[in-house]
């Protein structure tokens, strides 16, 4: 039982565009949430997070989108670069309790020019 | 320069060893996560310790995982009898959460193949 879902394995964007990477969770627990980057032979970095109590966090070009009733956040880009081309992994944990992360299965970006 | 350190990154094995990774947290990290990275599951959850006493691993097969923190600069996974199954990258990360939590700390991780 996935908690935390990205549908999407890899998407193609144009150097330039916006990217938006999507994620669902399920666990009404859950009131924090990341994204991480990673590139290959290398561990995840953190990239940006954002608290249920928030809709919308901002980090340069990244922007994070919170929509609770719906169980869903997403991941802006804008504007896209080479350097961007990663995995991105969703992450939740609920700060109550175990306070566990649960990363999603990644989604695959890739920049093309 | 704070950083989580695994050993070994690389490590192929014969199917019924038993293999050790290690892990050293960021000191002052209270919070140690061990995670596998598989193509159909993402990064899995095995387990995780907060001042060195396991809160949970029931992301673990237990006949053949275990995962301890003798000390607060030292955490290990270990695998007995390994199977060609385990083959995937297994990352260790910290974090700290005597204040509001954050985020966690990944380090390199260990590409386990088992043959």
């Amino acid at each position: 039982d996935q908690q935390v879902k990205q549908n999407s394995p890899s998407l193609s964007v144009q150097e330039g565009r916006i990217s938006i990477l999507n994620c669902d969770y399920t666990n009404s627990m859950f009131d924090y949430f990341l994204w991480y980057k990673k590139y290959p032979a290398e561990g995840p970095t953190f990239l940006i997070s954002i608290s249920s109590i928030k809709d919308k966090n901002e980090d340069g070009r990244f922007t994070v989108f919170l929509n609770k009733s719906a169980k869903h956040l997403s991941l802006h880009i804008v504007p896209s670069q080479p350097g961007d081309s990663a995995v991105y992994f969703c992450a939740a944990s609920a700060r109550i309790g175990a306070s566990k992360i649960i990363f999603g299965s990644g989604t695959r970006l890739s920049i093309r020019p | 320069d704070a950083r989580v350190t695994q050993t070994p990154r690389d490590k192929v094995t014969e199917m019924g060893q038993e293999v050790t990774m290690r892990c050293q947290p960021i000191l002052g990290h209270n919070t140690v996560f061990w995670y596998r990275q598989t193509m159909m599951q993402g990064l899995e959850l095995l387990a995780y310790f907060r001042n060195r006493a396991p809160l949970d691993d029931s992301g673990m097969p237990k006949d053949r995982f275990s995962a301890e923190m003798p000390d607060a600069t030292l955490a290990t996974l270990k695998i007995q009898p390994s199977e060609p199954r385990d083959s995937a990258v297994y990352f260790c990360a910290s974090g700290s959460e005597d204040r509001v939590w954050t985020e966690a700390f990944f380090g390199q991780g260990t590409r386990l193949t088992v043959v």
